[in-house]
């Protein structure tokens, strides 16, 4: 049962212009959410996070929104870059658990120059 | 620092057949994860230690998988045998401690199973 969606597969965007990536959830215990980026042939590299505790988190060009009610997160790029196209995972963790990371399947972006 | 190692990058083998894959993770982390990613799917966690102890191996297909990791610090997940199904790529993390949530991953280990 997959627990962590992402519904797109792809998304391509115009440099400078905004990358809006989506995932959903279904298990109301996840009270920590993360964003990971993966180029080929590397392993998934931590990009941002939020705890449930909040709604937005801002690091530089990129902002990861929650809103619990939806069980939704998104991933804003602003604006965005040909290096940030790369596999984008979210993954969802219940803290009262084992931490362990439920993987969403990944949305690819391509940033077209 | 040095990242989370992996070894071998690629390793193809025959159904059936046996394989070994070897992790060693940054210094200091207490806590390490074994993933398996099929093609197409997000990473799925196999086990997790904490030091030298399993913390979850609820999701390791414990007929054939098997993980060690000896005086807490390098990992090694075996195979044996191996089905085509288990055609993936298998990653390394891990962490300070498991309350450490932005955990760093290995570049992983191809396998293909023919």
């Amino acid at each position: 049962d997959q627990q962590v969606k992402q519904n797109s597969p792809s998304l391509s965007v115009q440099e400078g212009r905004i990358s809006i990536l989506n995932c959903d959830y279904t298990n109301s215990m996840f009270d920590y959410f993360l964003w990971y980026k993966k180029y080929p042939a590397e392993g998934p590299t931590f990009l941002i996070s939020i705890s449930s505790i909040k709604d937005k988190n801002e690091d530089g060009r990129f902002t990861v929104f929650l809103n619990k009610s939806a069980k939704h997160l998104s991933l804003h790029i602003v604006p965005s870059q040909p290096g940030d196209s790369a596999v984008y995972f979210c993954a969802a963790s219940d803290s009262t658990g084992a931490n362990n990371l439920f993987f969403g399947t990944g949305t690819r972006l391509t940033v077209i120059p | 620092e040095a990242g989370v190692a992996q070894s071998p990058r690629y390793k193809i083998i025959e159904k059936r057949q046996s394989v070994a894959f070897w992790c060693n993770p940054i210094s200091g982390h207490a806590t390490l994860y074994w993933y398996q990613q099929i093609l197409g799917q997000g990473p799925k966690l196999l086990i997790q230690f904490q030091n030298n102890g399993v913390v979850d191996d609820s999701q390791l297909p414990k007929d054939r998988f098997s993980a060690e990791r000896l005086k807490g610090v390098d990992s090694t997940l075996k195979i044996q045998p191996a089905k085509l199904e288990d055609s993936a790529v298998y990653l390394c993390a891990s962490s300070l401690d498991r309350v450490s949530y932005g955990y760093t991953f290995g570049s992983g280990t191809r396998l293909t199973v023919v």
